[in-house]
């Protein structure tokens, strides 16, 4: 069983560019949410994606956007990008709120 | 509002208990947890609690629950060097998401 994977590791942008993460859930897990943790903080939520339709909202703009596919897995869309969008992003499975798992992270930089 | 309190460093010696502290605000959460983060690495879920608990011990770790006072402690017996690392406390809220404390960064001492 493969655990939660996500891609890119590392990636580096400039403001004002879009940039697109991935995240693959645990096998089985019909649930995906996404949190943005800023250097020195806790994750921070995003969103929450359960059956391929969003199913809760933190205090994030809407050029945060995602997707849920059929096979469960994700993508975190940020249009405009602002240095402040500079953090680890994590994306985490589960089938049950009180159950998720959570991925290695990608570190967004914007220049 | 939403906010999960936590002191951001402590310092233990090697095979002492260290016990990391956390208030929370939602006295209608259902879980409560604690995540442990080594460096570059994402959050490893160490252990929860239902609200209706007291008290859950697994091997070394001791979670303890206060909900008059929305106290959340998490102990960790015999601590090793490997247990180094930032641990947070995080709180389901309105059952809708979790939320995080900024976490304790835990130093051992040899």
């Amino acid at each position: 069983e493969t655990g939660v994977t996500q891609s890119p590791t590392h990636l580096i942008k400039t403001r004002g560019q879009q940039v697109t993460l991935r995240c693959s859930s645990q096998s089985g897990h019909n649930t995906v949410s996404w949190y943005q943790q800023a250097l020195g903080q806790g994750p921070q939520f995003i969103f929450q994606y359960y059956r391929e339709e969003e199913n809760g909202r933190g205090n994030f703009p809407p050029r945060f956007s995602g997707l849920q596919f059929p096979n469960y897995s994700s993508e975190l869309n940020v249009n405009a990008l602002e240095l402040d969008d500079s953090a680890l992003y994590l994306c985490a499975s589960s089938l049950t709120l009180n159950e998720q798992f959570f991925g290695p992270g990608t570190r967004l930089t914007v220049l | 509002g939403e906010d999960v309190e936590q002191s951001l460093f402590l310092s233990v010696r090697e095979g002492d208990s260290s016990v990391i502290n956390c208030t929370y605000t939602d006295s209608s959460s259902t879980y409560l947890y604690w995540y442990k983060q080594e460096p570059g690495a994402g959050l490893q879920l160490l252990t929860y609690i239902f609200s209706n608990m007291d008290m859950k011990q697994d091997q070394r770790l001791t979670v303890l629950l206060n909900k008059k006072d929305k106290h959340l402690s998490l102990r960790i017996a015999d601590t090793q060097t490997g247990d180094s690392a930032i641990y947070f406390c995080a709180e389901t809220f309105r059952d809708d998401k979790i939320i995080f404390g900024k976490g304790t960064r835990l130093h051992i001492l040899p």
